[in-house]
């Protein structure tokens, strides 16, 4: 709901501007990350995925970044929506992709 | 529909009674979770299980208890809740045989969980 926004980071955005949400993981055996979205009300809904074998991933609208080097994440959404307002979410899987590690999130703010 | 389904949705109760949260999903999927949603914690990750009576320990699993007897469920047991498992809690499930390839965690729409 709408106490998982605060106390985390915003980012706001002009409407039809490209966004940019970072993340930092801190394991360095972890194989294979997520981003995730998560709209007020909800539970956390997928975005995209990438292998720790690659540094680049697209889909729909969407990039994902991987720098292993310095254990760091990014999503790139192109043309922001105001359907993209929410909570992003990065995790992490490691042990398999038994255990799951999340970020904290960034709030995406999209102004109209 | 692929579904996540929890029960109860908001769940108020007091000090040292014993509740049950279920999970139930209808995708066949082998591994199912638990998380809990705490205002600048993000989600932590409290039990999993990798298939029927396989469960293991997350990050933060004091407190809780899970079973897995069938597939398709895997409710969270608070035992004896206390005012600091106040908090969203998330079920998820995604199929093992998808992992690291187009793995997807499916999750529930959350339920929210006060203790007095």
């Amino acid at each position: 709901g709408e106490s998982v926004g605060l106390h985390l980071p915003t980012l706001s955005v002009q409407e039809g501007d490209n966004s940019i949400i970072n993340c930092a993981y801190s394991n360095s055996a972890s194989d294979y990350f997520i981003w995730y979205k998560q709209e007020s009300g909800k539970g956390p809904q997928f975005i995209i995925d990438i292998r720790s074998n690659m540094d680049k991933r697209q889909g729909q609208r969407v990039t994902v970044l991987l720098n292993k080097t310095v254990k760091h994440l990014s999503l790139q959404i192109a043309a922001t929506q105001p359907g993209d307002s929410a909570v992003y979410f990065c995790a992490d899987l490691s042990g398999g992709y038994q255990k799951v590690t999340f970020g904290t999130g960034t709030k995406l703010q999209v102004i109209p | 529909e692929a579904q996540v389904t929890q029960n109860p949705r908001y769940l108020i109760t007091v000090t040292g009674k014993k509740l049950t949260v279920t999970c139930s999903q209808n995708m066949n999927h082998e591994y199912m979770s638990w998380y809990r949603q705490d205002p600048g914690l993000g989600l932590r990750q409290i039990y999993y299980s990798m298939n029927v009576e396989v469960t293991d320990k997350g990050d933060v699993p004091e407190g809780y208890k899970v079973s897995r007897k069938e597939k398709r469920n895997f409710p969270l047991i608070l035992e004896s809740p206390s005012p600091n498992q106040t908090s969203l809690y998330f079920c998820a499930s995604s199929s093992l045989a998808l992992a690291g390839v187009g793995y997807e965690q499916y999750f529930g729409p959350g339920t929210r969980l006060t203790v007095t």
